[in-house]
């Protein structure tokens, strides 16, 4: 059982550019979710989806964009990277059930110079 | 509106001592509270959760946590601390009022020394 797998591990970015960063759940996880985590500010929620063809912005989505398309996958992708986005990404799933935990990806870390 | 708070942004303790890493929340309706552990360059991997019942919840590697309602906290604790329990811990919320979203504190850095 895989879990929640997150592609790549690592990545350098040059202003401006555009990349997806991929992640999968094989659970048949309702909710998934995506953080960045910057020091000193824990985790902030970035975008989040309760279903195939249901996503919602968290608190950072500027600059981000999301679909899901199926239940599985959830990709994250930056638009027009900039040098604020250099950070660490989680992607998360949980069940829809409110007693459940997250479970997360080993992340991606992301610098764009 | 759902917020959780970690007062203290390291703790340090010497191996064998208990070791608490403290947390509030507020949140509207019923808390569902979770304590996350983060190692160097890894993922966050799940400790423990307050769902109901028991105020005092048990979990992974010795570590347990004391939901108290009144003062609306969750702190995490154990009671003799290992060299390898130093990493980066978070305490999380969540409740059906806001789509199921997790919201996490920022961080508590737990460094224990031989």
């Amino acid at each position: 059982n895989a879990g929640v797998t997150q592609t790549p591990k690592f990545q350098v970015l040059k202003t401006g550019q555009s990349m997806t960063l991929q992640c999968a759940q094989d659970m048949n996880h309702e909710y998934m979710s995506w953080y960045r985590q910057d020091p000193g500010m824990g985790l902030r929620l970035i975008h989040y989806s309760v279903g195939a063809g249901i996503t919602d912005q968290g608190e950072v989505p500027n600059g981000y964009n999301v679909s899901r398309s199926t239940t599985e996958d959830f990709p994250l992708r930056l638009l027009s990277a900039a040098p604020s986005q250099t950070s660490v990404y989680f992607c998360a799933s949980s069940s829809s059930y409110m007693n459940t935990e997250a479970f997360f990806g080993q992340g991606t870390r992301l610098t764009v110079v | 509106a759902q917020s959780v708070a970690q007062p203290e942004d390291q703790v340090n303790v010497a191996e064998g001592n208990p070791l608490t890493v403290k947390c509030t929340y507020s949140v509207s309706g019923n808390p569902y509270l979770f304590w996350y552990v983060q190692y160097p360059n890894r993922g966050l991997q799940f400790l423990l959760k307050y769902i109901t019942g028991d105020n005092l919840v048990k979990g992974s590697y010795g570590f347990e946590a004391e939901f108290n309602k009144s003062q609306t906290s969750f702190h995490l604790k154990k009671p003799s601390a290992l060299v390898s329990d130093s990493a980066l811990y978070f305490c999380a919320v969540r409740n059906g009022n806001s789509w199921g979203k997790f919201q996490f504190g920022a961080g508590t850095q737990v460094v224990v020394t031989p």
